[in-house]
């Protein structure tokens, strides 16, 4: 049981290269979601979802997409890449949403760098 | 989502019980009490939450003010795997939202 899976866990981009950060659960989990966590910051939410086919925009969504054609994988994209998006991105699921989630699970991070 | 106040750091020696609070004096009355942890390089992981009760599991205890507007996350005997950075979170289940808003957390140090 690997629990969240985030690839690939370092990258370098240069400005206006495009790129996507894979993310895996093998939980069957209904939830996911995109925290990205710039430093001594705590996280703030990018985009999440509540199960295939359906995704919505956190807090700081623009310049990212999403998709989640299946349960376990959700991917984000990057178009277009700033250096204001140099950050480490967190991949993280949920068994249940709304009502008193009990716990999320975070992958370990991908340590993006814009130059 | 109310807000959180954590200190931004705390110190404890090695096997001593750590008391972590959070002052949270907007709270409503549908709102859970989260904590998680980050340690160094790695992500988030829960540690513990609760609504109006005391709750205690493995890993840690969470005391619940009577009026609801503080907390405190007691670890009770700190050891250096537990330097990290906790969060207080709220959490309105009654509003029906899906995310957790991180502040800055507190980030611990154990002394050994």
């Amino acid at each position: 049981n690997a629990g969240v899976t985030q690839t690939p866990k370092f990258r370098i981009l240069k400005i206006g290269q495009s790129m996507t950060l894979q993310c895996a659960q093998d939980m069957n989990h209904n939830y996911m979601y995109w925290y990205r966590q710039d430093p001594g910051m705590g996280l703030k939410l990018i985009y999440y979802s509540v199960g295939a086919g359906i995704t919505d925009k956190g807090e700081v969504p623009n310049g990212y997409n999403v998709s989640r054609s299946t349960t376990e994988y959700f991917p984000l994209r990057l178009e277009l890449a700033a250096p204001s998006q140099t950050s480490v991105y967190f991949c993280a699921s949920s068994l249940r949403g709304g009502i008193s989630t009990g716990e999320l699970f975070f992958g370990e991070g991908s340590r993006l760098t814009v130059l | 989502d109310a807000k959180t106040t954590q200190p931004n750091s705390m110190e404890s020696n090695e096997e001593e019980p750590v008391h972590l609070p959070c002052n949270h004096s907007t709270i409503s009355g549908t709102d859970y009490i989260h904590w998680y942890r980050q340690l160094p390089s790695q992500g988030p992981e829960y540690v513990i939450h609760g609504l109006t009760s005391n709750v205690n599991n493995r890993m840690a205890s969470l005391a619940i003010a009577e009026d609801r507007k503080s907390s405190t996350l007691i670890l009770h005997r700190a050891t250096l795997r537990d330097a990290a950075v906790y969060y207080c979170i709220l959490r309105d289940v009654g509003a029906g939202s899906y995310q957790l808003t991180f502040g800055k957390g507190t980030k611990l140090s154990v002394i050994p």
